[in-house]
């Protein structure tokens, strides 16, 4: 089974950083490789699929990057509305398919 | 407007059995791939069952096999799981969400599964 892990657990930032959370696979999926927004009480949202494809609607401050192992998921200028956590999801081996356990990023 | 409503969760005994359902709108229901994602309290998803646009072929994560069945009613838009032989560890909310190609694209509200006596 391909796990996967993300870094950092908990993010502390102000409104304006440049943050940055990593997602390693313990094997390589290629660019199967999606990230999702989640806050609380709500399901998760798709912001970005195929490694570095933005899902229509989502804003340009989300980039995403990588192959093989290892991928960043970039928020150029850290929004109000961006404070939420964020899994990242291969689909390399679908339709099975793993989750990171999630990066919360909080308010410095 | 793509919708997917469950139903059907609720608090049920160790050993015990429950059906969800996945009400779908707003897309052809009988094309695309469907799937239960799971998430316990304070945890990240975890992905739970598939099933194809026919409903032949089914996939399940190992922790539910022989426990869990996924089925679909493409004449009803609609998507279930039955679960048995229910364990504390299978308490979470368990989403219903639809799959484009390889990617999962939507995700419905989510319904409460509590296992405990």
């Amino acid at each position: 089974d391909i796990q996967m892990t993300q870094s950092p657990s908990t993010l502390s930032a102000s409104v304006g950083d440049r943050v940055t959370i990593t997602c390693r696979a313990s094997q390589s999926i290629s660019s199967w490789l999606a990230w999702y927004q989640q806050k609380p009480g709500t399901a998760p949202k798709l912001l970005i699929y195929k490694a570095s494809s933005l899902e229509s609607g989502v804003p340009s401050r989300f980039s995403g990057s990588g192959s093989g192992t290892e991928f960043t998921l970039t928020i150029s200028s850290l929004q109000p509305d961006d404070f939420a956590t964020y899994y990242c999801q291969q689909y390399d081996s679908y339709p099975l398919r793993a989750f990171g356990q999630g990066t919360k990023v909080e308010v410095k | 407007e793509v919708q997917l409503v469950e139903s059907g969760g609720g608090l049920v005994q160790p050993g015990g059995s429950l059906r969800l359902s996945c009400a779908a709108s707003g897309f052809t229901f009988n094309t695309y791939e469907m799937n239960w994602i799971r998430q316990a309290p304070g945890k990240g998803p975890e992905w739970v069952s598939y099933i194809s646009s026919s409903g032949y072929s089914m996939y399940n994560v190992d922790s539910v096999k022989g426990r869990f069945t996924i089925s679909r009613d493409n004449a009803k838009n609609s998507l279930y799981l039955q679960m048995n032989s229910l364990r504390a560890e299978d308490t979470a909310v368990y989403y219903c969400a639809r799959d484009s190609g390889r990617l999962t694209d939507y995700w419905g509200q989510g319904t409460l599964v509590t296992v405990s006596s």
